[in-house]
């Protein structure tokens, strides 16, 4: 089965703060992808950034990054300098493919970050 | 390019009624899949369509059906409506093919009173 957790409910930085929020996944697959993706109060879920199980080289995008370790089963996102236009609700998922295609998305319940001006 | 377009984008139901929702995917895209997003809950997987058929089923009950037309679009459809499947009903598509990345619509906000 796959699942994954996202610990931190909401968290609160006040605005040029750096913030980390959390992502730990299971699954028993070794071909299984990892997404980060941004949902503000419009509802639309953004997607940010996928990884795949064998690339395990950490990603700067900008004020982004993301770190991908393996042996903690964890897909960490850090967004430098934090601004008002981060506060969202972002969400880690994970997708494994099956033998008929499919690739659905397994969500976490996702952090709330608010950042304060 | 348009991306994923949902209709109707609020919807409020009573109690046994039924409900269908609409999803344009983004061009280009071939497979759509839907999720209900409880309030303060990630989303969780309904069902995924390609080449017109349910690929895919997560653990919801056979109130929920859906739909593929030719040109990519999909229907859910939601029957013998509860209180509890007031929910944001989101859209995504994809271009067949592992892990590739989804696009998501807006989503339909979905209260049954």
């Amino acid at each position: 089965a796959q699942k994954v957790t996202q610990a931190q409910t909401e968290i609160s930085v006040v605005e040029k703060e750096d913030v980390t929020l959390d992502c730990v996944y299971e699954t028993r697959d070794t071909t299984y992808y990892l997404f980060w993706y941004k949902q503000p109060p419009s509802g639309e879920l953004v997607f940010l950034i996928r990884r795949n199980s064998f690339d395990e080289q950490n990603e700067i995008s900008g004020r982004y990054s993301w770190n991908f370790q393996k042996s903690t089963s964890s897909f960490n996102f850090t967004i430098t300098a934090s601004q008002v236009v981060d506060s969202a609700v972002y969400f880690c998922a994970l997708s494994v493919p099956y033998q008929t295609g499919a690739n659905n998305l397994f969500f976490g319940t996702g952090t709330r970050l608010t950042v304060i001006p | 390019d348009a991306g994923v377009t949902q209709s109707p984008t609020h919807l409020i139901k009573t109690r046994g009624q039924q409900v269908t929702l609409r999803c344009s995917p983004k061009s280009g895209h071939d497979t759509v899949s839907w999720y209900q997003q409880a309030l303060g809950q990630g989303p969780q997987f309904i069902f995924q369509y390609y080449e017109e058929e349910e690929r895919q089923r997560g653990n919801f009950p056979d109130r929920f059906s859906g739909h593929q037309f030719p040109n990519y679009s999909s229907e859910l459809n939601v029957n013998a409506l509860l209180l509890g499947d007031s929910a944001l009903y989101l859209c995504a598509s994809s271009l067949s093919g592992e892990g590739r990345g989804y696009t998501f619509g807006s989503g339909t906000r979905l209260t049954v009173v």
